[in-house]
C-alpha cells in the first residue's frame, strides 16, 4: 500500500547548520507531497507542499523538491535556527481520495 | 476568527465516561477529519467527512463515534473513555484541493 518513510530523529543541530530530513514515498498513483510543521503545544502547520515530479516547494528557507525517480521529498534548509526546533512531518495525498498519508515525524532541535 | 478551532484543548476523565471533543472550521471546506497523535504512532485517522451527514471510519475507529450535521462542526465522541484513549487529538479539514489545515489539538487524559 502507499506510504510514508521518513528517517526517526530526534536530529540535534546548532544554528546556523544545514538540515537535511529525509523522506521517501511509495504511492500506486500520482500524488501531491508535503511538509507539516509542529510546533511545541500547537496542530501541524503546512510548510511547503509540490504536486508534480521535479517541482520544488520553499518556504521559510526550507526547500524539499519532489523526485519521482527516488520516489523522494527530502526537506532541506541552509541555516536553521532556533526557532526552527519543531517536528517534521512528511505526508502524501493522492488526488481524489480523501487518504492523508503522514510519516512519523522527525523531531529537530536546534541549539544556540 | 477565520479558521479551525477545536474545545476544550485540555480535558481529563475517568474510565467509562462519555467525552465529546468539538471542531469548528469557518471555511466552509468539505472534508473534516479527526486524528489520534500518540509517540511512536505519528497521526493516526479516527474518522472523516466528506460533506454534511456524510462520514467514514478511519484506521482507528473503535471506541468512538462521529456526527456532521452542519458542515462547519465535527464532534468526535467516546461513548465510554478507556485509558488507550489517552492522546492528543486533532481535527482537520480541507477543500476538495489537497492541503489540509489543522486544528490546535486537545490533549485527553483519560484516568
Amino acid at each position: 500500500g502507499d506510504s510514508v518513510t521518513q528517517m526517526e530523529g530526534p536530529v540535534t543541530l546548532s544554528e546556523e547548520a544545514f538540515l537535511t530530513i529525509n523522506c521517501t514515498y511509495t504511492a500506486t498513483g500520482y500524488p501531491s507531497l508535503f511538509w507539516y510543521v509542529q510546533y511545541p503545544g500547537e496542530g501541524l502547520q503546512l510548510l511547503l507542499k509540490a504536486t508534480k515530479a521535479d517541482d520544488k516547494g520553499s518556504n521559510k528557507g526550507f526547500e524539499a523538491t519532489y523526485r519521482k525517480e527516488t520516489t523522494s521529498f527530502h526537506l532541506e534548509k541552509g541555516s536553521v535556527q532556533v526557532s526552527d526546533s519543531a517536528v517534521y512531518f512528511c505526508a502524501q495525498t493522492t488526488s481524489g481520495t480523501y487518504k492523508y498519508i503522514f510519516g512519523t515525524g522527525t523531531r529537530l532541535k536546534v541549539l544556540a | 476568527d477565520a479558521g479551525i478551532t477545536q474545545s476544550p484543548r485540555y480535558k481529563i476523565t475517568e474510565t467509562g465516561r462519555q467525552v465529546t471533543l468539538m471542531c469548528h472550521q469557518t471555511w466552509s471546506h468539505s472534508y473534516m477529519f479527526w486524528y489520534r497523535q500518540d509517540l511512536g504512532h505519528g497521526l493516526r485517522l479516527i474518522y472523516y467527512s466528506a460533506a454534511a451527514d456524510i462520514t467514514d471510519k478511519g484506521e482507528v475507529p473503535d471506541g468512538y463515534v462521529v456526527s456532521r450535521s452542519k458542515t462547519e462542526n465535527f464532534p468526535l465522541t467516546l461513548e465510554s473513555a478507556t485509558r488507550s484513549q489517552t492522546s492528543v487529538y486533532f481535527c482537520a479539514s480541507r477543500l476538495d484541493t489537497d492541503t489540509q489545515y489543522f486544528g490546535p489539538g486537545t490533549r485527553l487524559t483519560v484516568l
